[in-house]
């Protein structure tokens, strides 16, 4: 069956703006949550999404959002962009809420100018 | 708070001989933990887990051992193909219904031929 999808694959965006990710998991797979990679930082946990509500949140400033449709699809969004938010964003499906291990996607490559 | 990190940033290997990737963790309460191998353009993949109660435990070519009197686990790679050349990352998660696991920064394998 088809994996974690997430598109766009490659963004360009400027300071000041703001973007939409979006994210489809595994067929089945209802928990959904969010991570920002980054060569320093590592994979740094965002928000995981179950039953179209956050259930968990990791230390990102209010700028970054997310939300799940009914059908478990979700989109992140991160308003008024910074340099420093340019990284990898990936998404990553279970089945259920804190269920392991995730399916990851190959994530969407956000680049600040 | 949870830390995971992998003791060497980088590791070079010959095509045939055994990897040993290592990494701690600082939280005792951990009780589940996962290794991903990420390559380049791609998403994190799921490799092996274990939890708490096992000490090791084997997959095809790997093997993953967990030694909580000093909060540390390993990934050893069987017969290194050039196949395994990527960034291999440690995670740990704890029972409790939250998706939050905690990721260290990666190890990155270079199996030279």
């Amino acid at each position: 069956k088809a994996g974690v999808t997430q598109t766009p694959r490659y963004l360009i965006k400027t300071r000041g703006q703001q973007v939409t990710l979006s994210c489809s998991p595994i067929s089945g797979h209802r928990s959904v949550s969010w991570y920002q990679q980054t060569p320093g930082q590592g994979l740094q946990f965002l928000f995981e999404y179950f039953s179209e509500t956050q259930r968990n949140k990791g230390n990102f400033p209010g700028r970054f959002s997310g939300r799940q449709f009914s059908n478990s699809r979700s989109e992140m969004n991160v308003s008024t962009l910074e340099l420093g938010d340019s990284a990898l964003y990936l998404c990553a499906s279970s089945l259920s809420e804190g269920n392991q291990p995730q399916h990851f996607g190959d994530g969407t490559r956000l680049s600040i100018l | 708070g949870e830390s995971v990190g992998l003791h060497l940033p980088t590791l070079s290997v010959q095509e045939g001989d055994n990897s040993i990737i290592n990494c701690a963790y600082s939280n005792s309460a951990s009780d589940y933990f996962i290794w991903y191998k990420q390559e380049s353009g791609k998403g994190p993949q799921f490799i092996i887990d274990i939890r708490s109660n096992m000490d090791k435990r084997q997959g095809q070519r790997v093997t993953v051992l967990l030694n909580k009197t000093v909060k540390h686990l390993s990934l050893q790679i069987a017969a290194t193909q050039p196949g395994d050349s990527a960034v291999y990352f440690c995670a740990g998660d704890h029972s409790g219904g939250y998706q939050k696991v905690t990721f260290g920064t990666g190890t990155k394998l270079q199996v030279i031929p």
